[in-house]
């Protein structure tokens, strides 16, 4: 059975820092793209960045890109998101997310894990 | 990146058929197959519903169905019932090698 399980998510204060994780199991995560979405409370989904299998190759919105970085770990079947220079806008539940092997779409979500940016 | 859009909600009684578009640009929705739908039930994740455009995942119930015309795809539920009520989110890939989410539907059961 695949299994995402987000973590890391918290209060932090603006400006500053929080890395998210996601532990994958249940499939070959060496196989996959995987990818952060994100939610603000109350708002649609919004895409946030993916990332190979190999971690070499790595896309972001242009929301977060420049303050982001995606990476993931394939000796540990986990997924990351360094979230640094965050605003309240950042403020949001974020899902890990698998990408369909060899095709575009996202077909496994995480339960998404709360990232709260306020003073 | 802006956001594909959705209608804000739409409503069918049960038994019905209803109709989400979600519009886009070349970029993505017209220029690819790569449109998906997810539904998303209060508190819950996402659920992958359609994927490449018209293909339905393995368990999902034949009553929702996708299509494409140009710039546009639509989801069609059809026998509209009470478990359906939920938000449900159209996605593209897109030509800057990201993807994009729709701004999302609320479907309500009268």
């Amino acid at each position: 059975e695949v299994q995402l399980v987000e973590s890391g998510g918290g209060l932090v204060q603006p400006g500053g820092s929080l890395r998210l994780s996601c532990a994958a199991s249940g499939f070959t995560f060496t196989n996959y793209w995987m990818h952060w979405v994100r939610q603000a409370p109350g708002k649609g989904l919004v895409w946030v960045s993916r990332i190979k299998p190999d971690g070499r190759t790595t896309n972001y919105a242009d929301s977060v890109k420049g303050r982001f970085t995606i990476s993931r770990d394939n000796t540990k079947n986990t997924l990351y998101l360094q979230m640094n220079s965050l605003g309240a806008e950042d403020t949001a539940v974020y899902y890990c997310a698998r990408g369909a092997y060899l095709d575009y779409y996202l077909d496994y979500w995480g339960q998404g894990t709360l990232a709260t940016v306020s003073s | 990146q802006p956001a594909l859009t959705q209608p804000a909600s739409v409503s069918g009684s049960p038994g019905q058929s209803i109709t989400i578009s979600c519009t886009g640009a070349s970029s993505d929705v017209g220029g690819y197959n790569y449109v998906s739908w997810y539904q998303q039930h209060p508190g819950k994740a996402p659920k992958l519903m359609i994927y490449d455009v018209s293909n339905r995942p393995l368990g999902v119930s034949n009553r929702f169905s996708g299509s494409k015309s140009g710039n546009t795809a639509s989801l069609t539920i059809s026998g509209l019932q009470a478990e359906d009520e939920a938000d449900y989110y159209c996605s593209s890939y897109t030509s800057s090698s990201t993807y994009v989410f729709g701004t999302g539907t609320k479907v309500t059961v009268l």
